[in-house]
């Protein structure tokens, strides 16, 4: 079956520091992947995406994803947190099974990134 | 920017009655869905919408369920009889294509749902 995990409820991490939140995937065929953020009372905002070719793919508010088809995982990154940043990162994969053309996503759980000044 | 709009931000409802949750896609966007997330849990596909009929539809989305393009810009989501089981978030999001598994979904704000 088609699923995406996130194995992290909560990521913690430092104003100016690295952070990345974690993403793998498990699909038959090319996965697409998505990355959505959540911000308290807002509705899922689109970061990024990968489809094919580099497999560093950048999106918005400084955040990037490496794709990597070994591992299976597509993990979100960004080399210097935000306190603005905290919110709750969906990763999701396109579903490529179904019947129709139509490719709905398949979300993971969710990660609260908490960063703190 | 364009948004995908919804309304209303929250609805309460007793156990029985029919809600009706209301979409305005991004007005160039051929393919229309909805989600739900019950909370604590993860976003979850109820159906998918295109060429004013359902392309797809997941198993929660029951006969108790039905989603309309009553004119051309609001995309609507009913629910016949509600459960207690039926409070949630519900999103409506759009995409130009859909049908190109690379397009983006762009989501609404989200509907919550409460059935007492």
């Amino acid at each position: 079956a088609q699923s995406v995990a996130q194995p992290e409820d909560q990521v913690n991490v430092a104003e100016g520091n690295p952070l990345t939140v974690k993403c793998t995937y498990s699909v038959s065929g090319n996965p697409y992947l998505f990355w959505y953020v959540q911000y308290p009372n807002r509705g899922l905002q689109f970061l990024l995406k990968y489809i094919t070719g580099d497999n560093l793919v950048k999106g918005s508010y400084g955040f990037e994803a490496e794709f990597n088809k070994s591992q299976t995982s597509f993990h979100l990154k960004k080399p210097s947190a935000l306190v603005s940043d905290s919110a709750l990162y969906f990763c999701a994969v396109r579903d490529s099974l179904g019947s129709s053309n139509t490719g709905k996503l398949i979300f993971g759980q969710g990660t609260t990134l908490q960063v703190k000044p | 920017e364009p948004e995908v709009t919804q309304t209303p931000s929250h609805q309460v409802t007793q156990m029985g009655q029919e809600v009706i949750l209301r979409c305005v896609p991004i007005s160039n966007h051929l393919y229309f869905y909805w989600y739900r997330q019950i909370l604590g849990q993860k976003v979850e596909f109820l159906v998918s919408f295109y060429n004013n009929e359902i392309s797809e539809k997941s198993e929660i989305f029951d006969d108790q369920f039905s989603v309309e393009r009553p004119d051309g810009s609001n995309f609507t989501l009913k629910i016949r009889s509600t459960k207690l089981e039926d409070s949630a978030m519900y999103f409506c999001a759009s995409s130009p294509r859909g049908g190109a598994r690379t397009d983006t979904q762009y989501f609404g704000p989200g509907t919550r749902l409460t059935v007492l």
